[in-house]
């Protein structure tokens, strides 16, 4: 069956420094992999996806994520957090009609 | 740019009472989905709709749900007679075709609430 782990629940960065969120997968063929972000009061906003091809995909806000199938991992990073990337994070992994989620990180930013 | 917007963003119900959740998808999208988040739990999939039926649903979607799109507009989700445990977070979602290169878009979700 099809799992995501997320295993922080919160994280806390200083503003400006490196982000990175972490996520694991249980698919039984090749994954679609994506992450979502939710901002209070707003709904899911696709970030990125991974379907086929390079492993490291870039995605907007300046968010990107690399795929490594021998770790079954596909972790968000940033290199320089900004105030307004506070919010929560969800990865998801399926095909497109019945996405699994992960339980989702709350990133909070401090100044 | 278009969103899915959801209303109530809140909804207050007492046990056994029937609760209809609306959503209104983007206006070229044919694909609808609802989702739910049970307070500290995972998003979870309930129900992709198309061509108003139902293409898939899990088993969390069972009797007490139903969905309907009763005009051009609007996607509802109907609880018959709603229990404690449906206190969640409900999502709905739309997307213009269903496959992997269309993303669905979220509505903000409807918070309900049952006593």
């Amino acid at each position: 069956a099809q799992s995501v782990t997320q295993p922080d629940i919160h994280i806390t960065v200083s503003e400006g420094a490196s982000l990175e969120l972490r996520c694991n997968y249980s698919y039984g063929a090749t994954p679609y992999l994506f992450w979502y972000v939710q901002s209070p009061g707003q709904g899911l906003q696709l970030l990125l996806k991974y379907f086929s091809g390079d492993t490291l995909v870039q995605g907007i806000k300046g968010f990107e994520a690399e795929f490594k199938r021998s770790q079954s991992s596909f972790n968000l990073r940033k290199p320089s957090v900004h105030w307004s990337d506070a919010a929560e994070y969800f990865c998801a992994v399926g095909p497109m009609n019945k996405l699994v989620f992960g339980a989702g990180t709350i990133l909070r930013v401090k100044s | 740019e278009p969103e899915v917007t959801q209303t109530p963003s809140h909804q207050v119900t007492q046990m056994g009472q029937e609760v209809i959740l609306r959503c209104v998808p983007i206006s070229n999208h044919l694909y609808f989905y609802w989702y739910r988040q049970i307070l500290g739990q995972k998003v979870e999939f309930l129900v992709s709709f198309y061509n108003n039926e139902i293409s898939e649903k899990s088993e969390i979607f069972d009797d007490q749900f139903s969905v309907e799109r009763p005009d051009g507009s609007n996607f509802t989700l109907k609880i018959r007679s709603t229990k404690l445990e449906d206190s969640a977070m409900y999502f709905c979602a739309s997307s213009v075709g269903q496959g992997i290169y269309y993303e669905q878009y979220f509505g903000p979700g409807t918070r309900l609430t049952v006593t």
